[in-house]
């Protein structure tokens, strides 16, 4: 299966700041499929990314996405209050379907 | 407005058998696939299983394969997951989310604890 890391582990940053999340896949992700989630806490995870970089329905466009083969990354541009989460990148590229271990973005 | 509502959960021993239903509205329940995905107490996602829309395919993760049963009843709108033999380490959050690679739509889970 593709394992999938991310890093950091932890990004300690202040409102208006710019975050920058990477994934890094132990093979590359087929057609680069490759999806980016945002799980508040006590919620559910949303899509936010797919295909490495399309935006998901309503997502602004302080989220982007890039990369391509076994190197992902999420950007967030400026990060709002709601922003302060996990992030979590997962591959359907290859089956079985994984997910990395996730980023927290904290408020420094 | 999309959404699917996850139930069944509970606290069951080890060993013992679980039914998690998700009741999906606001779409073409039979016009997709549909997945299950888990998250252990303070840990990272899990994908369990997932489901064509006419049955035909269906597909596991490792772990679960020969205990864990995906179903669907396009009739009804929903989705099910039949869990027999559970374990310790199943315990988590269950996540019922609209998709087969990414998932576009998700409920806020039920949990399942497995222990006696």
């Amino acid at each position: 299966e593709i394992v999938l890391t991310q890093s950091p582990g932890t990004l300690s940053l202040s409102p208006g700041e710019r975050a920058t999340l990477s994934c890094r896949a132990s093979q590359s992700v087929s057609r680069n499929y490759l999806a980016w989630y945002r799980q508040k806490p006590g919620q559910a995870p949303s899509l936010l990314i797919h295909s490495a970089s399309s935006r998901a329905a309503g997502i602004p466009d302080r989220f982007s996405g890039s990369g391509s083969g076994t190197d992902f990354t999420l950007t967030i541009s400026r990060l709002e209050p709601e922003d302060f989460a996990v992030y979590y990148c997962q591959q359907y590229g290859t089956s079985p379907l994984t997910f990395g271990g996730g980023t927290k973005v904290e408020i420094k | 407005e999309v959404q699917v509502v996850e139930s069944g959960g509970g606290l069951v021993q080890p060993g013992g058998s679980l039914r998690l239903s998700c009741a999906a509205s606001g779409f073409t329940f039979s016009s997709y696939w549909m997945s299950w995905v888990r998250q252990a107490p303070g840990k990272g996602l899990e994908w369990v299983a997932n489901i064509k829309q006419d049955e035909s395919e269906k597909y596991y993760v490792d772990s679960v394969r020969g205990r864990f049963t995906i179903s669907r009843d396009n009739a009804e709108n929903s989705l099910y997951l039949q869990m027999n033999s559970l374990r310790a380490e199943d315990t988590a959050m269950y996540y019922c989310a609209r998709g087969r690679g990414w998932l576009d739509s998700w409920g806020q889970g039920t949990l399942v604890t497995v222990s006696s």
